[in-house]
């Protein structure tokens, strides 16, 4: 069953502009929200992360919305850059079961020059 | 090491043949995951090790996989009688923390395409 349900699936967005990608969850058991960001061939490197008691968390041009109520969670990437494109995935951490991540089915992001 | 090591990068399998996957954590690493992540798909939980405990094994699609680290450094993966489900790649990430309370360092992975 998909406990993190991230959109949308793929994202196009001109150079300087903002990209925003989306996710939400069902499972209370979470207590951690990465961000990874993967390049064709690597694996997901760790952007940013925010844990459930606080509502947002900025470093850089990367920015993650956390509505706890709503059980949603955004990131937000300003002044995208063509290095920026590649997939992004959200991810929530069950800390019931063994502290796994359950990953969201990630967003292509295209950043047009 | 520097980061997490996996290889081999590429493995092609015949369909019932036997194959292990290597994962070198990050020197000093207490935690390690194994994931499994399909074409166009967020990586899904396979096991997770406490130094040389195997803590959880939930996420392990069938008896044909068997994942161990015996010293609790190096951890390999193993899939007997491979099946074209099987094709994925393979992602091994370690912690310094227990329970991968520090965050998570993600290896390449290795791709495994079974014919």
């Amino acid at each position: 069953q998909q406990q993190v349900k991230q959109s949308p699936q793929s994202l196009i967005v001109q150079k300087g502009g903002i990209s925003i990608i989306n996710c939400a969850y069902e499972n209370t058991a979470f207590d951690y929200f990465p961000w990874y960001q993967q390049f064709p061939g690597k694996g997901p490197a760790l952007l940013i992360a925010i844990r459930p008691d606080v509502s947002e968390k900025k470093e850089g041009r990367f920015t993650i919305s956390f509505n706890k109520s709503a059980k949603q969670f955004s990131l937000h990437i300003m002044d995208s850059q063509p290095g920026d494109s590649a997939t992004y995935f959200c991810a929530a951490r069950r800390m019931d079961s063994s502290y796994k991540l359950i990953f969201g089915s990630g967003t292509r992001l295209l950043v047009r020059p | 090491g520097a980061g997490v090591s996996q290889s081999p990068r590429y493995k092609v399998a015949k369909r019932g043949q036997d194959v292990a996957l290597r994962c070198d954590p990050i020197s000093g690493h207490v935690s390690l995951f194994w994931y499994q992540q399909a074409l166009g798909q967020g990586p899904e939980f396979l096991t997770y090790f406490q130094n040389e405990a195997q803590l959880d094994k939930s996420g392990l699609p069938s008896d044909r996989f068997f994942a161990e680290r015996p010293e609790g450094s190096v951890s390999t993966l193993k899939i007997q009688r491979t099946q074209q489900e099987d094709s994925a790649v393979y992602l091994c990430a370690s912690s310094l923390g227990g329970q991968g309370v520090y965050g998570y360092t993600f290896g390449s992975g290795t791709r495994l395409t079974v014919v």
